[in-house]
């Protein structure tokens, strides 16, 4: 089945450590994204892609990183320069026609 | 002001009954907007994609957008259980939502609660 899978579901860190969430899409979409979700706040742009090894920073960028080497895979790396890293992560993606956003089942990050 | 408001319950309502969600806005410039359903610990899944003014329908569900006021609405007729989530608007002035320039603006999302 077309989708895109984010891994892991649940991730516990230490303050201080970097964590990779892994984010895999088989949809052969071209533009990618990560959003963040807090209570309250609704969904938040972190990064986006539009295209294999080019991504640009959305409105929360500080303290997370990105890369897109592969068409298919758009991981996001949460560091420790990020102030409140706990919340929901969201993956998502559109195709050409870019009228209509997917999202993965998110991933859970827990800083304690 | 933010540019899109939608208020985030909870509604509560019984198996049955007509839903009304909605969102306003204040960027005249937005045509394209739409409704998604997020469950708990879940990703948002797109329910109805209009452009422009008018009404859409899918099954039980029925989107609406007044350009005029500035609102649109989502009708959800005979709820069920199975329809308890998270609603959230959004909107956009460009069909695709890439980029800052031309980025999709979200509502925080109507809480649903649907009793048996």
């Amino acid at each position: 089945d077309g989708g895109i899978t984010q891994s892991p579901k649940y991730l516990f860190r230490k303050e201080g450590q970097n964590v990779t969430l892994s984010c895999e899409q088989n949809l052969n979409h071209d533009a990618m994204y990560w959003y963040r979700q807090d209570p309250g706040q609704g969904l938040r742009l972190i990064y986006y892609s539009q295209i294999v090894n080019d991504f640009q920073k959305g409105d929360i960028a500080e303290g997370y990183s990105v890369s897109r080497e592969k068409k298919e895979s758009f991981p996001l790396t949460v560091t420790s320069a990020q102030k409140n890293p706990t919340a929901f992560y969201l993956c998502a993606s559109t195709g050409t026609s870019g009228n209509t956003i997917y999202f993965g089942e998110g991933s859970w990050l827990t800083v304690v | 002001q933010k540019e899109v408001e939608q208020d985030p319950g909870p509604l509560s309502v019984p198996e049955g009954a007509i839903v009304s969600l909605n969102c306003t806005y204040s960027n005249s410039a937005f045509q394209y907007f739409m409704w998604y359903r997020q469950y708990s610990r879940k990703g948002p899944e797109l329910l109805m994609y209009t452009y422009s003014s008018g009404n859409k329908e899918d099954g039980r569900f029925t989107a609406q957008v007044d350009k005029s006021s500035k609102y649109i609405s989502l009708f959800i007729r005979d709820s069920q259980p199975s329809d308890s989530a998270t609603y959230l608007c959004a909107m956009s002035d460009s069909p695709a939502p890439a980029g800052n320039n031309r980025k999709l603006i979200w509502g925080l999302g109507t809480s649903l609660a649907v009793n048996p």
